[in-house]
Order: C-alpha cells, then sequence, then structure tokens
C-alpha cells in the first residue's frame, strides 16, 4: 500500500530563511507521481510540482526547489528567503500510475509552515 | 484559479439530513475526483470517476454517492448526515484517467453539520 509521511507537523521560521519540508513516501509500484500542493489560510488546494519516478533531477522554480531521491524515498521542498505569503499548509502526495484506476492520490499528513516577519 | 468550480462554499445543516456539492471540472477534462479533508481523517480519497463511469473508490461511506453527468460535471450526495462529516470536500479534475495526469482542485465545500 502507498504511503506518504510529513514528520514535521509545524514549523515557523523569520522571514527571509531558508526552510525545507521534508516528505519520504512508500509505494511498491516502479512507476509513481510525486507531487506537492500549497493550502494557504484560505483553504484552497494549490498544486505546486509534479514528479515522475524516472526523473531524478532537482527542480528549481523562483524560490521553490525540489529535492527527489529515489535511494531514500524522499522528495523535499526548500523554500529560499521566505516571505510571509508562503504562510500555509503544505501536502506532498503520492500518485501510483502504474495501475489503472489507481490514479488517486494519496496525501501526507502535511507541514504548517509559519513565517514570522 | 484552478479552473475547477464546487458549489455551495458553505453548507450547514443537521444531522440526519441530506445534501449534495456540485462540482465542474475544468474544460476539457474528463476525470472527476472527490476528497475529504477532516481534522481526524486529513485528506483522503473518497471516488473518481471518469467519462461518466465510475473508476476508482477509496474510503467513501456507504450513506455516499456520486455521478458524473453527460456535460462532465460531479454530484456528490451525502445522506443520513453525522456529525462526524463535518469536513472541508474537495472536488479535483484531470485530463487523463491515468496517473501521469496532475489533478487541479476546486475550492472546496465546507460542510457543517450540527
Amino acid at each position: 500500500a502507498q504511503k506518504v509521511t510529513q514528520a514535521q507537523t509545524e514549523i515557523s521560521v523569520v522571514e527571509k530563511e531558508d526552510v525545507t519540508l521534508d516528505c519520504v513516501y512508500e509505494t511498491r509500484d516502479t512507476t509513481y507521481y510525486l507531487f506537492w500542493y500549497k493550502q494557504p489560510p484560505s483553504g484552497e488546494l494549490v498544486f505546486l510540482i509534479r514528479r515522475n519516478s524516472f526523473d531524478e533531477q532537482n527542480e528549481i522554480s523562483g524560490r521553490y526547489s525540489w529535492n527527489f531521491q529515489k535511494s531514500t524515498s524522499s522528495f523535499n521542498f526548500t523554500i529560499t528567503a521566505s516571505q510571509v505569503v508562503d504562510s500555509a499548509v503544505y501536502f506532498c502526495a503520492l500518485s501510483e500510475a502504474g495501475n489503472f484506476g489507481n490514479e488517486k492520490l494519496t496525501f501526507g499528513t502535511g507541514t504548517r509552515l509559519t513565517i514570522i516577519p | 484559479d484552478s479552473g475547477v468550480t464546487q458549489t455551495p462554499k458553505h453548507l450547514i445543516t443537521a444531522t440526519g439530513q441530506r445534501v449534495t456539492l456540485r462540482c465542474s471540472p475544468r474544460s476539457g477534462d474528463l476525470s472527476v475526483y472527490w476528497y475529504q479533508q477532516s481534522l481526524d481523517q486529513g485528506l483522503q480519497f473518497l471516488i473518481q470517476y471518469y467519462n461518466g463511469e465510475e473508476r476508482a473508490k477509496g474510503n467513501i461511506l456507504e450513506r455516499f454517492s456520486a455521478q458524473q453527468f453527460p456535460d462532465l460535471h460531479s454530484e456528490l450526495n451525502l445522506s443520513s448526515l453525522e456529525l462526524g462529516d463535518s469536513a472541508l470536500y474537495f472536488c479535483a479534475s484531470s485530463y487523463e484517467r491515468g496517473g501521469t495526469d496532475t489533478q487541479y482542485f476546486g475550492p472546496g465545500t465546507r460542510l457543517t453539520v450540527l
């Protein structure tokens, strides 16, 4: 069965500090997809990134970067020079693409990030 | 704005009642997913439809049902409501039925059962 673990329940950092959110996943499939979503205080779920299991290249998008390591089954998310607008709950999620009818997202429990001005 | 719409935004009702949540997917998307977010269970997958047909079921209670209509909008019906059904219900949509496609989420419907 697939599982996503976000061990950090809450993190608080001072604005402009860098912060890394951890995500560890479990799956028996060789083909799978990993995602990060952001849930700001307004409540919606905002898609941030998708990564497939065959692409271990790290990705950078502005102040956001992601580190995917299959060897440790981790997909960590780093925010550089954090801003107050980054305050939100961040979810890591897993989808097993190999099996038809099994495209559901399995979410971690989320990490609540608070940026202190 | 993800392009997925959900109505109503808020719903307050009493135990034992029945409600219907509505979702319109992004233009062109064929798959619709329903998720429940509650404090004790977190974000959980309920059910998926693809082009009008049920494709996968998750932790959906028998009191809950869903359907996807020919115009691809979907409805989630919740009946015999209990206090524990209070939650944020999300709809998501994607184009392909495989896990290769990203699911985009609507703003959610917050259900409060009193």
